[in-house]
């Protein structure tokens, strides 16, 4: 299976901070990576697939980058509504699944 | 509306058997994937398998194989996730969750979810 690495686990932040998260995968995934945002108590919601294309009415703020084994979700500038745990996830083909271990980003 | 529906949250002894249900509406149900997520009290997200209403065409993620079955309605719309067997391991939130490009051939990637089902597995 291919693991996934992502990082930080927890990252303290302010309004209107630049805020980066990166995953890694253990093999190649191409580009055949999502990224999710999830609030306590809710469904994820998807953000990114297939590296670097934003979901629709998805803000412009988030963006994702990369390929192969090294992801990033950056968010330009963190709002409010932001604060979230955040998951990457791959999806290639002939392998299960999987999600990476999630990234808290909270109020510093 | 386009939404999937599910049925509501239960509590289960161990060795007891279940069948949850996830149910689409305001789309063509045999056209897009469903797949079910778990996600255990305060844990990360695992993706368990997914399913092709269209053709029940089914795939599980290898943890999962054996232990869960997923199936489908299409004459009603609906999705599955049942267990034979319940522990106290299966308790946490399950998702289903739908690919969003119809016919896909790579469906790795979920844009519409339900609101999840809580399933407590106690003594």
């Amino acid at each position: 299976d291919i693991q996934m690495t992502q990082s930080p686990s927890t990252l303290s932040a302010s309004v209107g901070d630049r805020v980066t998260i990166t995953c890694r995968t253990s093999q190649s995934i191409s580009s055949w990576l999502a990224w999710y945002q999830q609030k306590p108590g809710k469904a994820p919601k998807l953000l990114i697939y297939r590296a670097s294309s934003l979901d629709s009415g998805v803000p412009s703020r988030f963006s994702g980058s990369g390929s192969e084994t090294q992801f990033t979700l950056t968010i330009s500038s963190l709002q409010p509504d932001d604060f979230a745990t955040y998951y990457c996830q791959q999806y290639n083909t002939y392998s299960p699944w999987t999600f990476g271990q999630g990234t808290k980003v909270e109020i510093k | 509306e386009v939404q999937l529906e599910q049925s509501g949250a239960d509590v289960k002894k161990p060795g007891e058997s279940l069948k949850i249900a996830c149910k689409g509406s305001g789309y063509s149900f045999t056209s897009y994937w469903i797949a079910w997520v778990r996600q255990m009290p305060g844990k990360g997200l695992e993706w368990m398998g997914i399913i092709y209403p269209g053709d029940s065409d089914t795939r599980y993620s290898p943890s999962f194989q054996g232990q869960v079955t997923i199936s489908a309605d299409k004459s009603i719309s609906t999705a599955y996730l049942q267990w034979s067997s319940l522990k106290a391991s299966d308790t946490a939130m399950y998702y289903c969750a739908r690919h969003p490009v119809q016919f896909s051939n790579h469906p790795g990637y979920f844009d519409l979810w339900g609101r999840g089902t809580l399933v407590t597995v106690s003594s």
